[in-house]
């Protein structure tokens, strides 16, 4: 099915443990995006990658990092989780300017930090 | 930065009602976008009107833009269970990006 693929949906992680999500799409989108939603804050921008072979950081980078392995994928890595952490994160992508366009989410990964 | 925020912040209507949401933002924007999200799921993308457009329309849907006002109102006419989620507006920010609200959360009663 086209679209953007979000893998794990579910996750729990030790505070100090690292993991990476991983997200993926297949059409041919040339920019890509991970935001965290978390309750009464909206939808945040962590970082974004507007072509392959870029990223740049978004409103709250603080604590990730990220890889645009290739055109597809996009992944997000938390090198060290924090409680504060817990969220819902969202991989979206766009084919041009996400203000022309707008974007296609992922179905998201929820994420706590115990 | 500019931010869309949407009115009411949660609604309830009765199945087959029509249901109004509201999005006012700060400065001049090019485009002005309509999310839905279901519960437990991503936003999918609803509609995108200008800013030389007044009106736009996808099946149930209809968007209204006043550049005057600064704002932006989504209708759902003949509203159905499935309707019930959370809708947001996004609109235009600096560095080519949008900003979304914090949403209104519709509720659609049997």
């Amino acid at each position: 099915n086209a679209g953007v693929t979000q893998t794990p949906k579910f996750q729990v992680l030790k505070t100090g443990q690292s993991m990476t999500l991983q997200c993926a799409q297949d059409m041919n989108h040339n920019s890509m995006y991970w935001y965290r939603q978390d309750p009464g804050m909206g939808l945040r921008l962590i970082y974004y990658s507007a072509s392959e072979g870029t990223t740049d950081k978004g409103e709250v980078p603080n604590g990730y990092n990220v890889s645009r392995l290739n055109k597809r994928e996009f992944s997000l890595r938390l090198e060290s989780a924090a409680p504060s952490q817990t969220s819902v994160y969202f991989c979206a992508s766009t084919v041009g300017r996400v203000q022309s366009y707008g974007y296609t989410f992922g179905s998201g990964t929820r994420l706590t930090v115990v | 930065s500019q931010q869309g925020e949407e009115d009411p912040q949660a609604l309830s209507i009765q199945e087959g009602e029509n249901a109004t949401m509201n999005c006012s933002y700060k400065t001049s924007i090019n485009n002005l976008q309509w999310y839905r999200q279901n519960s437990g799921r991503g936003l999918v993308h609803l509609i995108l009107i200008r800013s030389n457009e007044r009106e736009k329309h996808s099946g149930r849907l209809r968007v209204t833009l006043d550049t005057s006002k600064k704002s932006s109102s989504l209708l759902i006419t003949a509203s159905r269970a499935a309707d019930t989620a959370s809708y947001f507006c996004a609109t235009d920010a600096r560095d080519d990006k949008i900003i979304f609200g914090k949403g209104t959360r519709l509720h659609i009663l049997p």
